[in-house]
């Protein structure tokens, strides 16, 4: 059974219409992350949450923003996409904030495609 | 910040062996590893070394060299389902993972 689980699997929205992304998990983990991955690139993280605890990456876009209203529920909102915000987005967790092998558990992704 | 370097792309036969070489420049290390990741899929964690030497699990095994900076996955018993991009990824003092850019391993029969 899938323990992270995105929702949709596929997003298409208009040029700066708002578009909101869903995470959700079952391994009750302290941490979730959301990154972008565009094609033939490595992920780039957004930003992630240390339980209810907010950390942006220096370069995220103002045009992103995140909400986790509990542990086991993650969003990622992009309040007005543009073309270039085409890419595949992951969510991904982790138990904690573990130095040593900080497995990260990833989501099948959500495509979003902006016409 | 940290850096992580990989070749772009492998190519190899069924039943051949790869080996994706990783070498990384970080201001503190904690670790490397590796992850698969099918086109359209997602990550999925396949190793991880903290200290030097080699860690093995089934078809696949890890190395680490602190002193060179230095790691690698070797693929062996090349199947076609190997056919994947494979990342290195070395966490911060934070715990978050910076990856390396990826390795498409192209298995061919």
């Amino acid at each position: 059974d899938a323990m992270v689980i995105q929702n949709p699997r596929y997003q298409v929205t208009q040029f700066g219409k708002p578009v909101t992304l869903s995470c959700s998990q079952t391994l009750n983990h302290n941490v979730m992350y959301w990154y972008q991955q565009k094609s033939s690139q490595a992920p780039k993280l957004l930003f992630h949450y240390y339980d209810k605890d907010f950390n942006n990456e220096a370069d995220t876009p103002d045009n992103f923003q995140s909400r986790r209203p509990n542990t086991s529920f993650c969003f990622l909102d992009i309040r007005s996409p543009g073309l270039g915000d085409a890419a595949m987005y992951l969510c991904a967790t982790s138990r904690d904030r573990d130095l040593a092998k900080n497995i990260q558990y990833f989501g099948a992704g959500t495509r979003l495609s902006v016409l | 910040g940290q850096s992580l370097e990989q070749p772009s792309e492998v190519t190899a036969v069924e039943g051949a062996i790869v080996q994706i070489n990783c070498t990384y420049q970080t201001s503190g290390f904690y670790g490397l590893s590796w992850y698969q990741q099918h086109d359209g899929g997602a990550p999925t964690f396949l190793s991880y070394n903290a200290l030097d030497g080699l860690e093995e699990t089934g078809r696949f095994s890890s190395f680490l060299s602190r002193s060179d900076s230095y790691g690698y996955l070797l693929l062996q018993e090349l199947q076609m389902k190997d056919s994947a991009s494979y990342f290195c990824a070395c966490p911060d003092s934070w715990g978050k993972l910076q990856f390396g850019a990826g390795t498409q391993v192209v298995v061919t029969p």
